[in-house]
């Protein structure tokens, strides 16, 4: 595709509910990202992919959070048992560049914005 | 802590007055720093970076080090710029971005 395709664009769950966020980077791309923008924030950091190694998921909020990359390519993120404080926008970004000495820049999808009932 | 600062949340401006979105940063080292926006109903994409010292749709930004900051400015506002503009810093080793709260753009005719 010409871009970072997310899915689904909204998703409402209940309190408790598991839900899965996927992203489909530009093809090609080694690095993924994945962040949380609650309302009237910046977006903030969760986790990094580099191919399918996790090489950082200090952002994730609580071991409810997990994240996968298994082929290098498709990555989803998985929310156990939701808590209203998980409502945000989740965005999802690729680059072609690995590390903070690439000159390619980050490319971000439309997001999955995620309301907990 | 390692942080940016967008002080202010809304800026409202008329068609062709200059326009100024503050934006400081507080790490230790030379981190690298971007601009960037979202329009109306489109996704975030990168407006300009520091690095590579260049004007994009009119608007330029200098890394001043000794003030820690990194403004974005532009001399005559179009309504087109109408927007979300996000300061954002890249510092580790992966090139995770940490962003400011952004500033709303207003520009009216």
């Amino acid at each position: 595709g010409a871009g970072v395709s997310q899915s689904p664009r909204y998703k409402v769950a209940k309190r408790g509910q598991d839900v899965a966020l996927r992203c489909d980077p530009i093809s090609g791309h080694v690095s993924l990202f994945w962040y949380q923008q609650a309302l009237g924030q910046g977006p903030e950091f969760l986790t990094y992919f580099q191919n399918e190694a996790q090489l950082d998921k200090s952002g994730l909020p609580s071991d409810r959070f997990f994240a996968e990359r298994p082929e290098g390519s498709v990555s989803t993120l998985k929310i156990q048992r939701t808590q209203q404080e998980d409502s945000a926008v989740y965005l999802c970004a690729s680059s072609s560049g690995t590390g903070i000495y690439s000159n390619q820049p980050q490319h971000f999808g439309d997001g999955t914005r995620l309301s907990i009932l | 802590a390692q942080r940016v600062t967008q002080p202010e949340k809304l800026l409202s401006v008329f068609k062709g007055a200059p326009v100024e979105l503050k934006c400081n940063y507080s790490y230790s080292g030379s981190p690298e720093l971007f601009w960037y926006v979202q329009y109306s109903r489109q996704r975030l994409q990168l407006l300009l970076r520091h690095i590579s010292r260049e004007s994009i749709k009119g608007f330029t930004a200098d890394l001043n080090k000794g003030e820690t900051s990194f403004h974005l400015k532009k001399p005559f506002a179009q309504e087109e710029d109408s927007a979300m503009y996000y300061c954002a810093a890249r510092t580790d080793s992966w090139g995770k971005l940490q962003f400011g709260a952004g500033t709303q753009v207003v520009v009216t005719p």
